[in-house]
């Protein structure tokens, strides 16, 4: 069965520092791969997404992943956190089909100023 | 530009009330819809998924109903709610977006749902 796991259900980090948040996927085919951010009271948005090509994705807000087929995973990187990057980010994998976006369980974003 | 409409954005139901939340999609023609639940410190949930006008999947078993009546508009409801109903729904869809064209997934602004 396909998963998502996500690392650390909250994450704190200080303004400026590294941004590293966790994701690996169980799956016997390559998956498409998402991160999406959600603000409070607010829908989905996305960050970035990997389907095919190069590995190293840059995403919108300075957001970065890198998909590590050997690992099975897809941690989302930041240089240097914002106080506006706090939010709820969401790591999600598809592979194709009308009903297959799999969530993980989301991560909480803390900036500490 | 690929945009989802989702109302109310707010909602206080009192239990054993109907429900009816609403969802249109601009942008996209024949998009596959899906209504998504998010319970508080929780992930999200699929709930149903549709693939055309009237076909409704339900991934979950519960007192909720979903219907298609137009190809972008998809609705979430219930004859009576439950306690365990509240939470943050949201809408989604997937196909390929205009102006520029690209599949992927665009989410609603969502509706937080209490019910009490």
């Amino acid at each position: 069965a396909q998963s998502v796991t996500q690392l650390g259900s909250h994450v704190s980090v200080s303004e400026g520092a590294l941004v590293l948040l966790r994701c690996n996927y169980s799956s016997s085919v390559p998956p498409y791969l998402f991160w999406y951010v959600q603000y409070p009271n607010q829908g989905l948005q996305l960050l970035l997404k990997y389907t095919t090509g190069a590995t190293l994705v840059k995403g919108i807000n300075g957001f970065e992943a890198e998909f590590k087929k050997s690992e099975t995973s897809f941690h989302l990187t930041k240089p240097s956190a914002h106080m506006s990057d706090a939010a709820e980010y969401f790591c999600a994998v598809s592979y194709g089909g009308a009903n297959n976006l799999f969530f993980g369980t989301g991560t909480r974003l803390t900036v500490i100023p | 530009s690929q945009t989802i409409h989702q109302w109310p954005a707010t909602l206080v139901q009192p239990v054993g009330s109907p429900l009816s939340l609403e969802c249109t999609v601009e942008g996209t023609s024949n998009p596959n819809l899906y209504w998504y639940r998010q319970a508080a410190g929780r992930g999200l949930q699929l709930l149903f998924y549709s693939v055309g006008i009237g076909q409704i999947s339900s991934e979950v078993p519960q007192n909720l109903s979903a219907s298609r009546p137009q190809d972008r508009q998809f609705i979430l409801s219930s004859k009576k709610l439950l306690l365990s109903d509240s939470g943050f729904y949201l809408c989604a869809a997937h196909g390929l977006w205009l102006p520029y064209p690209q599949y992927g997934y665009t989410f609603g602004s969502g509706t937080r749902l209490t019910v009490v």
